[in-house]
């Protein structure tokens, strides 16, 4: 079946970290450029972050850069999020999203598979 | 940033009417607009991009217009499933943003 599974979320004190992981099957993993979108009641849905299908080029969104770190190991089939200096407005359902189109060099910023998210919550 | 504001905020119909939602973007965004639709506790599913293309699996009554910052998503006949939360996303602009849903429920 082909399915993104996220897992590492959970209650966290501001200022603290997490890793969240995102395990893919069902598809070759390592043809696909992969984005981390987030989801709030507030703010609805926000792109957080891509990354290149080999692992070598990250963008990420103002709000996290500097703090978040995308990275991917696809002898895994695992994207990862590495979240520092969390803060409260870091709050919400974090989805690992695949792209529509596989490809090593274009990014079509579409999103055909989506994992079932992972709440984080930042509160002390 | 490309804002855009999706409208109604909820639309409140009843199966076998007709749904028109619309989506407007603060800057062109030639024909980079994209409809997703989300259920409760699921996540987004891709319905149309770049405007007027339905994505694989999609039912025809499902259908995209617009260019540049106007938009629409029109169900034609409304199903029972179809009743849901539909958001716009453009990738035109770089980061790329959504809209902040229309929430089309049953009459």
């Amino acid at each position: 079946e082909v399915q993104l599974v996220e897992s590492g979320g959970g209650l966290v004190q501001p200022g603290g970290s997490l890793r969240l992981s995102c395990v893919a099957s069902g598809f070759t993993f390592s043809t696909y450029w992969m984005h981390w979108v987030r989801q709030t009641s507030g703010k609805g849905l926000v792109w957080v972050s891509r990354i290149n299908s080999a692992g070598t080029g990250t963008t990420y969104a103002d709000s996290v850069k500097g703090r978040f770190t995308i990275s991917r190991d696809n002898a895994k089939n695992t994207l990862y999020l590495q979240m520092n200096s969390l803060r409260v407005e870091d709050t919400a359902v974090y989805y690992c999203a695949r792209v529509l189109n596989a490809s090593s060099w274009y990014d079509p910023t579409l999103f055909d598979l989506w994992g079932q998210g992972t709440l984080v919550t930042v509160s002390s | 940033e490309v804002v855009l504001t999706q409208s109604p905020v909820t639309l409140s119909l009843s199966p076998g009417e007709r749904a028109t939602l619309s989506c407007r973007a603060s800057q062109s965004v030639s024909s980079y607009l994209a409809w997703y639709q989300q259920k409760p506790g699921q996540a987004p599913r891709l319905l149309i991009f770049d405007a007027s293309k339905r994505a694989t699996g999609i039912p025809p009554r499902f259908s995209g217009s617009g260019s540049g910052t106007d938009f629409t998503l029109i169900i034609s006949t409304l199903e029972p499933e179809d009743f849901a939360v539909y958001y716009c996303q453009q990738r035109s602009n770089w980061p790329s943003t959504f809209g902040q849903g229309t929430r089309l429920e049953i009459k």
